[in-house]
């Protein structure tokens, strides 16, 4: 069965810091893998997909099918970056995300 | 910025009441989907509906009902045999063939 995980449930760091959230998934075919982000009082949203390899927000994110990872990088925090984001994986056709448990960003002055 | 509403934001219930959480959509699209948000755990699906007068349970449909009988409306009942019902619960439409969901505001429900 497909997995993400999140080992982290928090993730605090300063200002200008790199940030790297971690995201592993389990899956034995061919995955397809997302970014979503929540702001405090915003709904959910989706911040940026694997198969776009774009970067939104200053955020990327790259799928390295050895490690069965997807981690979440930006190289200098923003204050508004504090949020929470989820790791997620399609497995099919019908858009059925598995989410992961999340990490909570804190980005301190 | 519409498009897709959730209501009540906010519900209380009674043990062994069932309650109804409206989701209605007015972006057209076929895929619905609820799934529930707990703290730690994240999210996990409910039911989920690709087409109208059909729908296939998700990871946790123990305890829940849903219906699709029109295109913009997939209402979530959470009934009395749900054990752990007090959740935010959050609604989704599907982007057709790129996996993107769109989610509404959620509905919060506590159970008294």
């Amino acid at each position: 069965a497909q997995r993400v995980t999140q080992p982290e449930k928090l993730l605090s760091v300063f200002k200008g810091a790199p940030v790297e959230l971690k995201c592993n998934y389990s899956y034995s075919g061919s995955p397809e893998l997302f970014w979503y982000v929540q702001y405090s009082r915003q709904r959910l949203q989706l911040l940026l997909r694997h198969i776009s390899r774009e970067s939104i927000k200053g955020f990327t994110a790259d799928l390295n099918k050895g490690e069965t990872s997807f981690h979440l990088k930006k190289p200098f925090a923003q204050e508004e970056d504090s949020a929470m984001y989820y790791c997620a994986l399609n497995t099919g056709t019908a858009s059925k995300l598995t989410f992961g448990t999340g990490t909570r960003l804190q980005v301190t002055l | 910025d519409g498009g897709i509403t959730q209501s009540p934001k906010y519900l209380f219930r009674k043990e062994g009441q069932n309650v109804t959480l409206s989701c209605e959509q007015n972006l057209n699209h076929d895929a619905m989907y609820w799934y529930r948000q707990d703290p730690g755990q994240g999210l996990r699906l409910i039911y989920y509906s690709q087409i109208v007068n059909d729908f296939q349970k998700g990871d946790i449909a123990e305890g829940y009902s849903v219906s699709r009988e029109k295109k913009e409306s997939f209402p979530l009942t959470v009934t009395s045999a749900q054990k752990n019902p007090t959740a935010f619960y959050l609604c989704a439409i599907g982007q057709e063939n790129t996996g993107e969901l769109f989610f509404g505001e959620g509905s919060r429900l506590t159970v008294l």
